[in-house]
């Protein structure tokens, strides 16, 4: 099983609110990803934890706060966005980091528009 | 850095036909992996076919195959028996050593009944 899910599928939110988006796997793997990805474009990798520690952050802005709280969770808070925020955050996990190898498997994703 | 490029934005197969997508890579390292993605309009992106630089057998998944001539660096998908389902945006990605996944800008493929 290559499964990687993600709730909601679609978040509708105000520039003021608070919100989450949740990301689960029951693979075992040890490295998890959030990449955000606009229309017809490739996703722009944002955050990977590897061991439920954060290890790469792409510069993101600090209204995205990436959590783990266990190797099987991965959650992305989502505070005071702007519209320009509005687009497809996926989830992906690999078995591990750093390791050329390993593929990454891809979760659905949750289509977010901020109003 | 490394870099992926894909020249064709959009292509068109009918149904049952084969068709090539383009994939060419920059990078200086030996030890490698290259992926072709697909991403279909109910967007979950899905993994369809992988290639270790170190071998020099192309990959094959069922109706998928991959040309890979390392000193050109060069990484095309070939789809053989094109069917509807195929209708996605194809992304192709190189992961050297390191943590990430560099993918090339797609291309969108749509297959025609």
């Amino acid at each position: 099983d290559t499964e990687v899910t993600q709730t909601p599928k679609h978040l509708v939110m105000g520039m003021t609110n608070k919100k989450s988006l949740k990301c689960e796997q029951h693979m075992g793997h040890r490295a998890m990803y959030w990449y955000k990805q606009k229309a017809k474009k490739p996703p722009e990798l944002m955050f990977v934890y590897s061991y439920e520690k954060l290890s790469i952050n792409e510069s993101v802005p600090s209204r995205f706060s990436p959590e783990c709280p266990n190797s099987s969770l991965l959650n992305l808070h989502l505070h005071a966005l702007q519209p320009e925020d509005s687009a497809l955050y996926l989830c992906a996990s690999s078995p591990r980091e750093g390791v050329n190898t390993d593929t990454q498997y891809f979760g659905p994703g949750t289509r977010l528009t901020v109003l | 850095a490394q870099t992926v490029t894909q020249s064709q934005p959009e292509m068109s197969v009918q149904e049952a036909e084969t068709v090539t997508l383009s994939c060419t890579y920059d990078t200086s390292e030996n030890n490698y992996y290259l992926f072709w993605y697909k991403q279909p309009p109910s967007r979950q992106m899905i993994l369809v076919i992988r290639q270790e630089a170190y071998k020099q057998q192309n990959a094959t998944e069922n109706r998928f195959s991959v040309n890979f001539q390392k000193a050109a660096k060069s990484f095309s998908l070939k789809i053989s028996d094109s069917q509807l389902g195929d209708t996605a945006m194809y992304f192709c990605a190189f992961r050297g050593y390191g943590n990430k996944l560099v993918f090339g800008a797609g291309t969108i493929l749509r297959v025609k009944s």
